[in-house]
Formats: structure tokens, C-alpha cells, sequence
């Protein structure tokens, strides 16, 4: 277990509303990501963070910001959501082992109508 | 680029089978490569790491993994299957240095398990 919670752990939104998912840790790592899952497609990565105020875009970063004011939260932000950003989003921490292993959270099943 | 395929999209065995899920990945260098599980509704849990050193490893709940690097292969084996086993499986490869860490995931492989 590496601490992550997740919040909410389900929403149900409408299109054209902003979402702020939060992912928060409690063993003070410094890399965090965003993935979203969907089926056919595994894990993509959104977003993530290597530091306090430090992020950086991942492969499907279109529709989707980003905010890392303390190093335990981690929000990912739908500025205005649309119907194809309804999936499973994960958030992950690095470990600091050698082999840098992420761990997920139990992840938030969003909804967009 | 780094990349990951899965070849299987579903697999089937029966208990007490033995399992092997394919994975292959394209990368220029010798990666961190990984198996994760997942089970309905769930997040996703390490099965086992490579990172250097024996290129068999061994993980949790009796999963074994082995890196050949001349097949660009890094395969997930189980000697026999419990139907607890079923649930979709991921193959993931990391840079080992800069890039954030970043993992690829392969599209998975969903394990069915017949009694």
C-alpha cells in the first residue's frame, strides 16, 4: 500500500462542465502521474510531476491541466469536459527503489453526458 | 519511442494449467520492464520488476517473468493457474534514466480461468 487515496471515486458530469479529480500520497514522492484507462488502449499517460510547481505533458494531454502546489496532491483538471473524457482515471506514484516501479491509486470512474 | 505489445487480447485456461502471457517491447536500450494485475474494479498491483541482474525474477502470488533481450520478450509465466489468477495483466516498460520515469503500458491481456 503506498498511501494513495483518490477523490471522488465516482462522478457522473455533464459536457461542457469543469472536473478537478484529486490524487493524494502520503509518503512524500516526488514523481506523480495521471493515466486514464480505456478499453483497447491499456494506460495512457496524461500528466505528471517531478516536484512541487514542476509537471510536464504525457501522450494524451489534450483537454486536461494539471496543479501541484504541495507535494502530497496531485489535481487533474477537465476545463470543459466532453463525452470522449468519460474513463477511469489512475493516479500513480514512482517508487524510489531501483527499477522505479509506479503504485496506483484505486482510481475514479468519471461520466461525461 | 518506447513501445509495448500484447499480443493476446484474451486468453483462457484451465485450473492447474500452466499460463505464459506474451509481451514484447521495442525500446534502444535495456529498459525497467514490469507486470502489473488488475482485477474488476480495481487498481492496478505490481506482479514483478526487472531491472538488472538474473533475467528471471521472481514475483507475487507465484508469477514469474523472463527478460530476453535478444527477443525483446519479457513473458509472464504462472506453473499452475488458481482461478483467483483471473483478471486482466499489463506489461509496462520505463526509460532508466530521464524522461520522468515515464512508463508505456501494453493494452493488456484479460486471463479467464476455467474449473
Amino acid at each position: 500500500d503506498a498511501g494513495i487515496t483518490q477523490s471522488p471515486r465516482h462522478k457522473v458530469t455533464e459536457t461542457g462542465t469543469p472536473v478537478t479529480l484529486r490524487c493524494h500520497q502520503t509518503e512524500n514522492h516526488r514523481y506523480m502521474y495521471w493515466y486514464r484507462q480505456d478499453p483497447g488502449h491499456g494506460l495512457r499517460l496524461i500528466h505528471y510531476s517531478y516536484g512541487v510547481k514542476d509537471t510536464d505533458k504525457g501522450e494524451v494531454s489534450d483537454g486536461y491541466s494539471v496543479s501541484r502546489s504541495k507535494t502530497e496532491d496531485f489535481l487533474l483538471t477537465l476545463e470543459s469536459a466532453t463525452s470522449s473524457q468519460t474513463s477511469v482515471y489512475f493516479c500513480a506514484i514512482r517508487g524510489d527503489r531501483e527499477g522505479h516501479e509506479q503504485y496506483f491509486g484505486p482510481g475514479t470512474r468519471l461520466t461525461v453526458t | 519511442a518506447q513501445s509495448v505489445t500484447q499480443p493476446d487480447i484474451h486468453i483462457t485456461v484451465s485450473e492447474g494449467a500452466s499460463l505464459e502471457l506474451r509481451c514484447n517491447y521495442s525500446y534502444g536500450a535495456t529498459p525497467y520492464l514490469f507486470w502489473y494485475v488488475q482485477s474488476p474494479g480495481q487498481g492496478l498491483q505490481l506482479l514483478l520488476k526487472y531491472f538488472s541482474g538474473d533475467t528471471l525474477v521472481q514475483g507475487i502470488k507465484g508469477f514469474e517473468a523472463e527478460f530476453k533481450r535478444s527477443q525483446s520478450s519479457f513473458n509472464l509465466r504462472k506453473p499452475s493457474v488458481h482461478w483467483s489468477d483471473a483478471a486482466e495483466y499489463f506489461c509496462a516498460v520505463g526509460r532508466r534514466m530521464g524522461g520522468g520515469n515515464k512508463l508505456t503500458f501494453g493494452t493488456g491481456t484479460q486471463l479467464k480461468v476455467e474449473l
